[in-house]
């Protein structure tokens, strides 16, 4: 079935810094991923649509500016966290869906960021 | 705008026992899917089941089964036969075509179950 591998698992980073996360359709080819970020014991919060070859869509709140997403492969997004602070903190989760298959995403195995 | 709400925070159900977790949702439109997704302790989202909004014939995935119920707007999802390793959280979404072409969800806060030995 369809893949999704999301990369690092982990990120440890100080306050300040920038911190990417990965993206990648294994298996597949998707014109579109989407980013969500989840807070301990609650749901996923869409973040942004990454589209490929154009910007992405950010959900209303979502700091384009601080979350910077690119999309330059059809099996390829990357979120850049810029300017991290302890609040940002938090699980990201990306997911992409399979043209191929029927309808539902994949959903990748998240990133743990902590800033400090 | 679309909800999903899930009512349960947590339920507990022994091994081999059947456990029924309840979805509400709202919305306006008429073509949509709704899914369940698990979400054990390494955080993977894993597939369930989904439901076609169109279909009235509630779908089944073995030991998962869900009662649609659509003019009630209610998508619970029955496990069967609980094992050990049903012990995740269960998240109830929602997915609606955008304008733009792509699909969204929409997902609830979540249930978190504890299959017991």
């Amino acid at each position: 079935g369809a893949v999704v591998s999301q990369h690092p698992s982990r990120v440890i980073c100080k306050s300040g810094t920038s911190v990417k996360i990965e993206c990648r359709s294994l298996d597949f080819q998707a014109t579109t991923m989407f980013w969500y970020r989840q807070f301990p014991k609650q749901s996923l919060m869409l973040m942004a649509t990454s589209n490929e070859g154009s910007k992405a869509t950010y959900e209303q709140g979502v700091e384009k500016d601080k979350f910077l997403i690119n999309h330059a492969s059809l099996t390829l997004s990357t979120l850049t966290v810029t300017s991290a602070h302890p609040e940002d903190s938090s699980f990201y989760i990306c997911s992409a869906r399979d043209t191929g298959t029927e309808y539902g995403y994949t959903f990748g195995s998240g990133t743990r960021l902590t800033v400090v | 705008a679309q909800t999903v709400t899930q009512s349960q925070p947590e339920m507990s159900v022994q091994e081999a026992e059947t456990v029924t977790l309840s979805c509400t949702y709202d919305t306006s439109e008429s073509n949509y899917y709704l899914f369940w997704y698990k979400q054990p302790p390494s955080r993977q989202m894993i597939l369930v089941i989904r439901q076609e909004a169109y279909k009235q014939q509630n779908a089944t995935e073995n030991r998962f089964s869900v009662n649609f119920q659509k003019a009630a707007k209610s998508f619970s999802l029955k496990i069967s036969d609980s094992q050990l390793g049903d012990t995740a959280m269960y998240f109830c979404a929602f997915m609606k075509l955008l304008t733009s072409g792509t699909y969204k969800y929409i997902f609830g806060t979540g249930t978190r179950l504890k299959v017991l030995a």
